[in-house]
């Protein structure tokens, strides 16, 4: 079965732009759950969504949004990209909110 | 609130020794316990939960941990380690009725030939 898959793996962008990050749940997982690893922060959870229904979300500004599609499949949006933005996000899934979540392979974000 | 504490950033043991990845944990009712392990530039990898039932969980690649209500610890434990376990590992924690992980800061650890 194969595992999360995370695109891109690598995005380099500036700031004031926005960007779409995308994430392949394991087939058969419909909760999604993203996180913002950094350094300084470690990992944050941004939010989850079950059933494209966003059921938590973090701490984090209105330009961080997200979205899943009737497949489970996830996207997450950050706009008006900021250089603390530049991060490792992390995409999980799982079975329900119950199960232990999977992780994806990240995608990389540096901000210029 | 939820959140956990991993006291420390790194542990350090020799290859053959007992290894031990402290956690504590702050929840209001009963938790959801988690350990995952990260390797460099790569996603966290599963290494075992606790929901209910014995407090000493058996996971993945001979690792366990004993869960400790009274203490609110979920300590990860392995028998004998090896330098393949050098890794990041963090402690996470989800309460029964919520959705998000609340992960600890990480740990770093090192197995030294």
């Amino acid at each position: 079965k194969a595992g999360v898959t995370q695109t891109p793996r690598y995005l380099i962008k500036t700031r004031g732009q926005q960007v779409t990050l995308s994430c392949s749940p394991i087939s058969g997982h419909r909760s999604v759950s993203w996180y913002q690893q950094t350094p300084g922060q470690g990992l944050q959870f941004l939010f989850e969504y079950f059933s494209e229904t966003q059921r938590n979300k973090g701490n984090f500004p209105g330009r961080f949004s997200g979205r899943q599609f009737s497949n489970s499949r996830s996207e997450m949006n950050v706009s008006t990209l900021e250089l603390g933005d530049s991060a490792l996000y992390l995409c999980a899934s799982s079975w329900t909110s119950e199960n232990e979540q999977f992780f994806g392979p990240g995608t990389r974000l540096t901000v210029l | 609130a939820q959140s956990v504490a991993q006291p420390e950033d790194q542990v350090n043991v020799a290859e053959g020794n007992p290894l031990t990845v402290k956690c504590t944990y702050s929840v209001s009712g009963n938790p959801y316990l988690f350990w995952y392990v990260q390797y460099p530039n790569r996603g966290l990898q599963f290494l075992l939960k606790y929901i209910t039932g014995d407090n000493l969980v058996k996971g993945s690649y001979g690792f366990e941990a004993e869960f400790n209500k009274s203490q609110t610890s979920f300590h990860l434990k392995k028998p004998s380690a090896l330098v393949s376990d050098s890794a990041l590992y963090f402690c996470a924690v989800r309460s029964y009725s919520g959705y998000a992980l609340n992960f600890g800061k990480g740990t770093s650890l090192l197995v030294t030939p």
